[in-house]
């Protein structure tokens, strides 16, 4: 079946400091979403990639698409305490709309 | 605007025992998902309904049944519940994936434990 390896599993850094992850897949995906979990809630919504090398930012956020279209990549810029929390891609293909979700990435922020 | 409302938020329950996990949208939401959410493995797909009336197994359904009576509500059942099922769930919903590819919307989780 088809499945996301989302790298690395955690991180700490310090306040201020830039952050990458990334999505592997084994298949080809037409969406890639990325997702913030804050400790007892569920996933928000942070950004979404309908294309092939599209780039998108959302304020300190920006995520592209790779053109291969088996990768993504979340990046958060000059990190703050309250980016603190768990950021889940999750890749959907073009039969019956199910999102396959990556393991997650941890993320510390230290003041 | 509630979205994706999902009762209850905790429940303990004893092995062997029942219960239904309910889910409500006010988003006028197609599609309807149930995860299940475990250390290290993400999200993962229980059931979903693509439909009122409709229902489909996703990457996990063993031990599970859904119905979707009402377009706006999903609900989860156990039928003898196992300690394998402690787990966190949570409902989301979207519109079609013939409007424009919409994301997920998610609720806020429902804390289940099976002694």
């Amino acid at each position: 079946g088809q499945q996301l390896n989302q790298s690395p599993q955690s991180m700490f850094i310090q306040e201020g400091e830039d952050v990458s992850m990334n999505c592997t897949s084994s298949s080809i995906f037409n969406t890639w979403l990325w997702y913030k979990q804050d400790p007892g809630e569920g996933p928000v919504l942070l950004i979404a990639l309908y294309k092939a090398g599209e780039l998108t930012s959302n304020g300190r956020l920006t995520a592209q698409f790779g053109i291969t279209r088996k990768d993504s990549f979340l990046n958060i810029s000059a990190s703050i305490p309250s980016d603190v929390g768990i950021y889940f891609c999750a890749g959907r293909d073009n039969q019956g709309g199910k999102l396959i979700f990556g393991q997650g990435t941890e993320l510390s922020v230290k003041p | 605007n509630a979205g994706v409302t999902q009762t209850p938020k905790f429940r303990v329950l004893k092995t062997g025992q029942s219960m239904t996990l309910l889910c409500a949208q006010d988003m006028n939401h197609e599609y309807m998902y149930w995860y299940r959410q475990d250390p290290g493995m993400g999200l993962r797909l229980i059931h979903y309904s693509v439909g009122e009336g409709t229902t489909a197994k996703g990457e996990v359904p063993d031990g599970y049944n859904v119905s979707r009576l009402k377009k706006q509500n999903f609900l989860l059942g156990l039928e003898s519940a196992a300690p394998s099922q402690t787990s966190v769930y949570f409902c989301a919903s979207s519109y079609s994936r013939w409007q424009g590819n919409q994301p997920q919307h998610f609720g806020d989780g429902t804390r289940l434990s099976i002694l």
